[in-house]
């Protein structure tokens, strides 16, 4: 029940493409949802975060859609960049004082130019 | 502000051996969170500590251990070291008990021979 499944496994896209990452949870008792952007050396990045009543957010070029009956949600890149490439974690996070991050297991994605 | 830093950066131990990191949180920041990152098991939570206490553990053997100094700087303990231990450790940082957001160092890269 903890699990947070994420595809795909790895992406490619053209330069100014909309790459789209998807993730789905189990447990209900997640209530925010945060994405992490990781370069290779680097720690995980906050790019952008939802709460479960909020079904869309957007940050910049960076989109979060949110389907609470579905458990699903999903990062969209819009006009991507060669400097996008990196791997993007989403995870789900219990509410609370247990901010315990619960991890998928990443996307791989490359922008090529 | 400065970002959450972690010494040392890399670290070559042999099996047998136990080794400590060292995480300094963002300022101002009372939480030190710990993760496990290795590519067969993806990002996994140790433990959180706020406050000098340790408020949640993840499912990890009793050779890792962590504790928080007064001044938030937090350390973690692996003893016994065995070679699946190998790893990237990350540390994370948020500003109180009950906000969501983590922000995470650039880890200690741990090599056990």
């Amino acid at each position: 029940q903890q699990q947070v499944k994420q595809s795909p496994q790895s992406l490619i896209v053209q330069k100014g493409g909309i790459p789209i990452i998807n993730c789905a949870y189990e447990n209900t008792a997640f209530d925010y949802f945060p994405w992490y952007q990781q370069f290779p050396g680097k720690g995980p990045a906050l790019l952008i975060a939802i709460r479960p009543d909020v079904s869309e957010k957007k940050e910049g070029r960076f989109t979060i859609s949110f389907n609470k009956s579905a458990k699903q949600f999903s990062l969209h890149i819009m006009d991507s960049q060669p400097g996008d490439s990196a791997t993007y974690f989403c995870a789900g996070v219990y509410g609370g004082a247990t901010n315990k991050l619960i991890f998928g297991t990443g996307t791989l994605l490359a922008v090529q130019p | 502000k400065a970002g959450v830093t972690q010494t040392p950066r890399y670290l070559i131990k042999t099996r047998g051996q136990q080794v400590t990191l060292s995480c300094s949180p963002i300022s101002g920041h009372r939480s030190v969170s710990w993760y496990q990152q290795t590519p067969g098991q993806g990002l996994q939570f140790l433990f959180e500590y706020f406050s000098e206490t340790q408020r949640n553990k993840g499912n990890f053997p009793g050779r890792f251990s962590g504790r928080q100094f007064s001044n938030s700087r937090s350390e973690m303990n692996v003893s016994t070291l065995e070679l699946g231990d190998s790893a990237l450790y990350l540390c994370a940082s948020r500003f109180l008990a009950l906000t969501y957001e983590q922000y995470f160092g650039p880890g200690t890269r741990l090599t056990v021979t």
